[in-house]
């Protein structure tokens, strides 16, 4: 399997604009989490789904950002409008409960650079 | 609210030292805890998973231990290799099944030749 597949990689975008983060989860993978990256809070969850349900999003920050999965191959992460407080690293992690073990693979993530 | 920490921030060590990057966490009651790699510009990878009934695990010269009673583990690397650097996060799973993680911001790592 090619892992998870985020896109794109890296986004300049100004203040005010849509911005779709995209991500490819590995197949048969059941859960998919969406987490963001900065320097002064670490890896931190925004929301993850099972079986293409959201179960918790008590991470999303604000009503701008919402999270879709319309299939169990294809999420999205929406930020509008965006704000140069948003710029960070988002990650997309997936994984399947197997034998007792919670394993999430990630993938590269996408660099995020509101102006 | 679970809080994870890692200490020290960034290690800068001579190849072949061995090392130990710390890991500390606040709430006992946790399901596992993983250490993964981030190489600059990244994702993450998994390195080793300790179940919360384990004490250690072990995958080539790295090391794991969990001591769940005191809140911490351990991650010893043995020979380091200017290869191993790397930016080091422990996280911890706080909930039976595929629960997210909560991770520590991490331990950069510098091996110098």
């Amino acid at each position: 399997d090619a892992g998870v597949i985020q896109s794109p990689r890296h986004e300049v975008t100004e203040m005010g604009q849509e911005v779709t983060l995209r991500c490819k989860p590995i197949s048969g993978h059941d859960y998919l989490f969406w987490y963001r990256q900065t320097m002064m809070r670490g890896l931190e969850l925004l929301i993850y789904f099972n079986n293409n349900v959201p179960i918790d999003d008590s991470g999303m920050p604000e009503d701008r950002f919402s999270a879709k999965m319309p299939n169990a191959s294809f999420s999205t992460l929406k930020i509008q409008p965006s704000e140069p407080r948003d710029s960070a690293v988002y990650f997309c992690a997936s994984s399947l409960w197997e034998g007792g073990k919670n394993i999430q693979y990630f993938g590269a993530g996408t660099r995020l650079s509101v102006l | 609210k679970q809080e994870v920490t890692q200490i020290p921030a960034a290690l800068s060590v001579p190849e072949g030292e061995n090392l130990v990057l710390n890991c500390s966490f606040t709430d006992s009651a946790i399901y596992n805890l993983q250490w993964f790699r981030q190489d600059p510009g990244k994702g993450l990878t998994s390195l080793l998973l300790i179940q919360s009934s384990q004490r250690e695990q072990t995958s080539g010269r790295l090391n794991a231990s969990l001591d769940k009673s005191s809140g911490r583990s351990t991650l010893y690397i043995a020979a380091s290799q200017p290869g191993d650097s790397a930016t080091y996060l422990c996280a911890v799973g706080t909930g039976w099944g595929n629960t997210p993680l909560v991770f520590g911001k991490g331990t950069r790592l510098s091996v110098i030749a």
